[in-house]
């Protein structure tokens, strides 16, 4: 199995850009997971997603802040416009169970 | 509020034993995870804790009071490769997962 596959793996843009973020999980996982890491807040969770339907954003920022799951295989996590705050690595992570999450690499955004 | 503890920083040498504990304050609660994560890498899942006692996994070894609100991580035989940091996470209803802060474990020779 490839694992949970995540792009772009860098990103840089400037303030007011909108960013895009991908995520394919795991074939065969029904949820898929959002999380954000910075040194000053750790690792949060933003959303997350049960069969392709949202279950919990609470942890989602601001309206900046948005994501989607269209079908099984394809979620985008998007900031509009994105402030240099937003500065973090984005990760996403799947699982078919209660127990055990597979992370993907992450996405390191830079936001000038 | 919902919160877990865990020490910052821990140092050790190879081939010693370290224990990283964690203490939670949540609400939900069914089970305690333990990630490790090196540097500019990935979480990776180490264990899972659903019931009180201990379960072992090779030089790993994870353990659960419910009624102590209490957990830990032990790593026995150290080896370089064990340097990276450690978080331990409450599995909530709905298995969404709240993190510690992390505790980063430098092994040297």
């Amino acid at each position: 199995d490839a694992g949970v596959i995540q792009s772009p793996r860098h990103e840089v843009t400037e303030m007011g850009q909108e960013v895009t973020l991908r995520c394919k999980p795991i074939s065969g996982h029904d949820y898929l997971f959002w999380y954000r890491q910075t040194m000053m807040r750790g690792l949060e969770l933003l959303i997350y997603f049960n069969n392709n339907v949202p279950i919990d954003d609470s942890g989602m920022p601001e309206d900046r802040f948005s994501a989607k799951m269209p079908n099984a295989s394809f979620s985008t996590l998007k900031i509009q416009p994105s402030e240099p705050r937003d500065s973090a690595v984005y990760f996403c992570a799947s699982s078919s169970a209660r127990d055990t999450q597979y992370f993907g690499p992450g996405t390191r955004l830079t936001v000038l | 509020g919902q919160s877990l503890e865990q020490p910052s920083e821990v140092t050790a040498v190879e081939g010693a034993i370290v224990q990283i504990n964690c203490t939670y304050q949540t609400s939900g609660f069914y089970g305690l995870s333990w990630y490790q994560q090196h540097d500019g890498g990935a979480p990776t899942f180490l264990s899972y804790n659903a019931l009180d006692g201990l379960e072992e996994t090779g030089r790993f070894s994870s353990f659960l009071s419910r009624s102590d609100s209490y957990g830990y991580l032990l790593l026995q035989e150290l080896q370089m490769k064990d340097s990276a940091s450690y978080f331990c996470a409450v599995n909530q209803a709905g298995t969404a997962l709240i993190f510690g802060k992390g505790t980063t474990l430098s092994v040297s020779s």
